[in-house]
């Protein structure tokens, strides 16, 4: 078990690029969840897949945003057009599906700190 | 609509002493509750989970804390504060047997340990 990875750490970009940004979770867990963090507040909820399917969005992911999670494996989520606003922590986490729904936990990877100029 | 609210953004004790970290839920079914640590530029890592056994939940770390579904609270508490508890802790809830679930995160205590 080597836990949820991230790739990059950090990443600098200016605004109107496109990023993306990359998880593996944990190799055995069949859902993933990519959350944005920002300072001074707790992670929120931007969306989820078990295993290939993409399950849940919220409405904070807008339509430059996109996320995807070909082989039920790593996932990754891209930006479009970037603006300032999206500067924050984005973080990944995985979890294994327990049968009854939101008790399992979650593991989360150190996360990708992503910063828009 | 669940929600999560964490009382007090910081909170300051001496080493040895007390730690206790407020956090009331909003749920319109029992949740379940979560408590994780979040040290600087890392993610989350789960201290504790209620999940509907025993409403006093024992973590790592020598943290725990108490289910009161009168008071829709889930404190969390340690005896003696120790330097490295110094963090940010998030308290989470999460629906029970919802499909497409999401996890809600509280806005976080920063906690300050002085030797």
């Amino acid at each position: 078990d080597t836990g949820v990875s991230q790739d990059p750490r950090h990443k600098i970009t200016k605004r109107g690029q496109n990023v993306t940004f990359r998880c593996d979770p944990i190799s055995e867990h069949n859902r993933l969840y990519w959350y944005r963090q920002t300072l001074g507040q707790g992670p929120e909820f931007l969306t989820y897949f078990q295993n290939e399917a993409q399950l849940e969005k919220s409405r904070l992911l807008s339509d430059r945003f996109s996320a995807e999670r070909p082989k039920g494996s790593f996932s990754t989520l891209e930006i479009q057009r970037t603006e300032q606003g999206d500067s924050a922590m984005y973080l990944c986490a995985s979890s294994i599906s327990s049968g009854t729904g939101s008790g399992e936990t979650q593991y989360f990877g150190p996360g990708t700190r992503l910063l828009v100029l | 609509a669940q929600s999560v609210t964490q009382l007090g953004s910081h909170v300051s004790v001496s080493e040895g002493a007390l730690v206790l970290l407020r956090c009331n839920y909003s749920s319109s079914v029992p949740p379940y509750l979560f408590w994780y640590v979040q040290y600087p530029n890392q993610g989350l890592q789960l201290l504790l989970k209620y999940t509907s056994a025993a409403t006093l939940v024992k973590g790592i770390n020598g943290f725990e804390a108490e289910f009161k579904k009168s008071e829709t609270s889930f404190h969390l508490t340690k005896p003696s504060a120790h330097m490295s508890d110094a963090a940010e802790y998030f308290c989470a809830v999460s629906l029970p047997n919802t499909g497409g679930f999401k996890t809600i995160f509280g806005a976080g205590t920063r906690l300050f340990v002085k030797a």
